[in-house]
């Protein structure tokens, strides 16, 4: 069974950092695509961005120079470094999966982890 | 950067048919953009139900189906269960897969 699991997340300051992980049971995240996506307060769900093989990475503008995304293949685990934190990045981050295919990508979620940004 | 639009709410009697519908500010939607579908019901993550347009996981419940329609990617659920209210997103690629692009997500009512 593939299991996602996300932590990381709380309260930090604007400005401030966070580096959320997302560590894999049944699925090995080195060998498939991963990508983080985010849900608001009251908003629809925002994709983040996305590591595919070869390395080959991308962003949401909103999140472009701030927030990076890596993967630790030893640990199994995929991360998201967010740095220069607003407001507006207060949401549930979610992980999400699925083998190497453009059509799998989100095949499997993790819970999500609460990322608070406030003063 | 490419706009998104779904119906914000829709209302589907028990046992009926409900399509919702999932545009893109760039032109027709297409199976180029890999349409998917997913469910999410509060306090839960999302779940994909459709992807590349018409595809079902072995999880998806039969009475929910993909395709295009009128230049719009389309989930129509056939046979509304209480169970089946829930908010419904869509998402689609572009520029090669470089980016996605969710909808604004469409809350189902089943009443």
């Amino acid at each position: 069974e593939v299991q996602l699991v996300e932590s990381g997340g709380g309260l930090v300051q604007p400005g401030g950092s966070l580096r959320l992980s997302c560590a894999a049971s049944g699925f090995t995240v080195g060998s498939n695509y991963m990508t983080w996506v985010r849900r608001a307060p009251g908003r629809g769900l925002e994709w983040v961005s996305i590591i595919y093989s070869g390395e080959n990475i991308y962003y949401a503008d909103s999140v472009m120079g701030r927030f990076t995304i890596s993967r630790d293949n030893s640990r199994n685990t995929l991360f998201l470094q967010m740095n220069s934190l607003r407001v507006e990045d207060t949401a549930v981050y979610y992980c999400a999966g699925g083998e190497i295919s453009v059509v799998h990508i989100f095949d499997y979620w993790g819970q999500g982890t609460l990322v608070t940004v406030s003063s | 950067q490419a706009v998104v639009t779904q119906e914000p709410s829709l209302t589907v009697s028990p046992g009926g048919t409900v399509t919702l519908t999932c545009g893109s500010s760039t032109g027709p939607v297409t199976s180029g953009h890999y349409p998917y579908w997913f469910q999410q019901k509060p306090g839960q993550a999302p779940r994909t139900l459709i992807y590349d347009t018409t595809k079902k996981h072995s999880w998806t419940p039969a009475r929910f189906s993909g395709s295009l329609l009128g230049g719009k990617a389309a989930l129509t659920l056939s046979g509304a269960q209480p169970e089946d209210e829930a908010e419904y997103h869509c998402l689609l690629s572009y520029s090669g897969a470089r980016l996605w692009v969710f909808g604004g997500g469409t809350k189902l009512t089943v009443l």
